[in-house]
C-alpha cells in the first residue's frame, strides 16, 4: 500500500524556520518526482515545489523561491522541505505528493502555522 | 501562468443524478504526443485532495467507474453518471503540463 507521511509541522514566529519530512513507502520512491503542495485555511490547493527522481531538477513557485529548499534521500525513501524566513502567509497544511501511471497518492498533511 | 477557470462552484445534486463539473485553461493544454496535461482531485471534508482523473480522462487505481473526464485543448468536463452520498465534498481541476501546476477555484458538490 502507497503511503506518505508528512511530519515537521508546527507553529513558528514569523522569520522563523521550519523543515517538513514526508516519508514514502509502498512505491519506488526514487524512480518518481515528488511534489509539495500547500493549502491555506478555506482555500484551495497551491503548488509549492517538485523535485525530479534523482535531485538534479528542482522548481519553485514563486512565493517561496529563495526562502524553501526542497531535498530528498533516496536511501531513506524521504523528501524534505527547508522553510527559512517564514512569513504569516505561509501558514498552511503542508501535503507531499506523486503521481505514476496508476495515478499516485498524497499524504495526509502537516499543519505549518507562522504567528507571533 | 496558466489560469484554471472551473464552473459551476457550488453543485447541489440529488443521489442518483448525474452531475457535471466544467474546467477551462488559459492555454491549450494538449501536447503534441497527444495527451491533455489535466487532471480532475475531490477533496472530501476534513481529508487531502485525491486524484480522479488523469491525463484529462484515465480514471485513477480505485476510482470508481461513475466518474468520467472528457473534453481537450482547453475545454474540459468531469461527469459523474450517478451522484452517491459519499461524493460530496469539493472538486478542482489542475493543469499539469506548464510550470507552475495550477488549480482551479474548485466546485462544491453537496447532497440535495
Amino acid at each position: 500500500e502507497v503511503q506518505l507521511v508528512e511530519s515537521g509541522g508546527n507553529l513558528v514566529q514569523p522569520g522563523g524556520s521550519l523543515r517538513l519530512s514526508c516519508a514514502a513507502s509502498g512505491f519506488t520512491f526514487s524512480k518518481f518526482w515528488m511534489h509539495w503542495f500547500r493549502q491555506a485555511p478555506g482555500k484551495g490547493p497551491t503548488w509549492v515545489s517538485r523535485i525530479n527522481s534523482d535531485g538534479t531538477a528542482i522548481d519553485y513557485a514563486d512565493f517561496v523561491k529563495g526562502r524553501f529548499t526542497i531535498s530528498r534521500d533516496n536511501s531513506n525513501n524521504t523528501l524534505y522541505l527547508q522553510m527559512n524566513s517564514l512569513k504569516v502567509e505561509d501558514t498552511a497544511v503542508y501535503y507531499c505528493a506523486f503521481k505514476d501511471d496508476r495515478g499516485g497518492s498524497w499524504g495526509q498533511g502537516t499543519q505549518v502555522t507562522v504567528s507571533s | 501562468e496558466i489560469v484554471m477557470t472551473q464552473s459551476p462552484l457550488s453543485l447541489p445534486v440529488t443521489p442518483g443524478e448525474p452531475a457535471s463539473i466544467s474546467c477551462r485553461s488559459s492555454q491549450s493544454l494538449l501536447l503534441s504526443n497527444g495527451h491533455n496535461y489535466l487532471d480532475w482531485y475531490l477533496q472530501k471534508p476534513g481529508q487531502s485532495p485525491q486524484l480522479l482523473i488523469f491525463l484529462g480522462s484515465i480514471r485513477a487505481s480505485g476510482v470508481p467507474d461513475r466518474f468520467s473526464g472528457t473534453g481537450s485543448g482547453t475545454d474540459f468536463t468531469l461527469k459523474i453518471s450517478r451522484v452517491e452520498a459519499e461524493d460530496v465534498g469539493v472538486y478542482y481541476c489542475m493543469q499539469a503540463l506548464q510550470s507552475p501546476p495550477t488549480f482551479g477555484q474548485g466546485s462544491k458538490l453537496e447532497i440535495k
